[in-house]
């Protein structure tokens, strides 16, 4: 089945930095790829995700890039403010009907 | 629209007690998951059903069941609780593979 690496686990910056948050996947059938932020006592929340055929997607501060060839996607914040202090999730969709996550990176923005 | 609703939101259970994780959504999705998140391990499938009718396992089945009860509800049952099932449980809804999480249920078994 699909195997989803995600680093780093813990993100440390500014406030006004740019934070990068990497994943591999194993299958090279993999064609879904979300990503989602989980704040404080709460449920994830989809944020942004990105299909195969696309290798980047921008909404306002968040962007999410693809390299199908070397089997990784990462997901980067701008401008980074306090409330983007999460945990963040990635996944990937293999050939089994399920996506699967990788095991979350927490980020904290300092002000 | 409420979304996805899951109760109890707190639970304590001594071990071998049983109990029934509720799970609603209101969105029309066909697909319906509970997970289990605990630290560092993100988050586990126990087990989803595609449609209304159908159950299947998923990476962390043992010691728990599941019933479809109709389009809208998913229930997660722990027969027998153990310590090792102390987890924060989440069920989800999905529409073309996109996601919505309840809040979750947090679960202690002593």
């Amino acid at each position: 089945g699909e195997n989803v690496e995600q680093h780093p686990s813990t993100l440390s910056v500014q406030e006004g930095d740019s934070a990068v948050i990497k994943c591999t996947y194993s299958d090279s059938a993999s064609n879904y790829f979300p990503w989602y932020k989980q704040e404080l006592g709460k449920g994830p929340q989809l944020i942004i995700d990105i299909r195969s055929n696309v290798g980047e997607k921008k909404d306002q501060r968040i962007a999410v890039t693809l390299n199908k060839t070397a089997k990784h996607f990462s997901l980067h914040i701008t401008e980074t403010q306090p409330e983007d202090s999460a945990v963040y999730f990635c996944a990937a969709r293999g050939g089994s009907y399920i996506p699967t996550f990788g095991r979350g990176t927490s980020l904290i923005v300092h002000p | 629209n409420a979304g996805v609703t899951q109760t109890p939101k707190f639970q304590v259970l001594k071990t071998g007690q049983s109990m029934t994780l509720q799970c609603a959504q209101d969105m029309n999705h066909n697909s319906m998951y509970w997970y289990r998140q605990d630290p560092g391990m993100g988050l586990r499938l126990i087990y989803y059903s595609a449609s209304e009718g159908t159950t299947d396992k998923g990476e962390v089945p043992n010691g728990y069941n599941v019933s479809r009860l109709n389009k809208r509800e998913f229930s997660l049952r722990l027969e027998s609780a153990a310590p090792s099932q102390t987890s924060v449980y989440f069920c989800a809804s999905s529409r073309d593979l996109r996601y919505t999480f309840g809040s979750g249920t947090r679960l202690t078994v002593v």
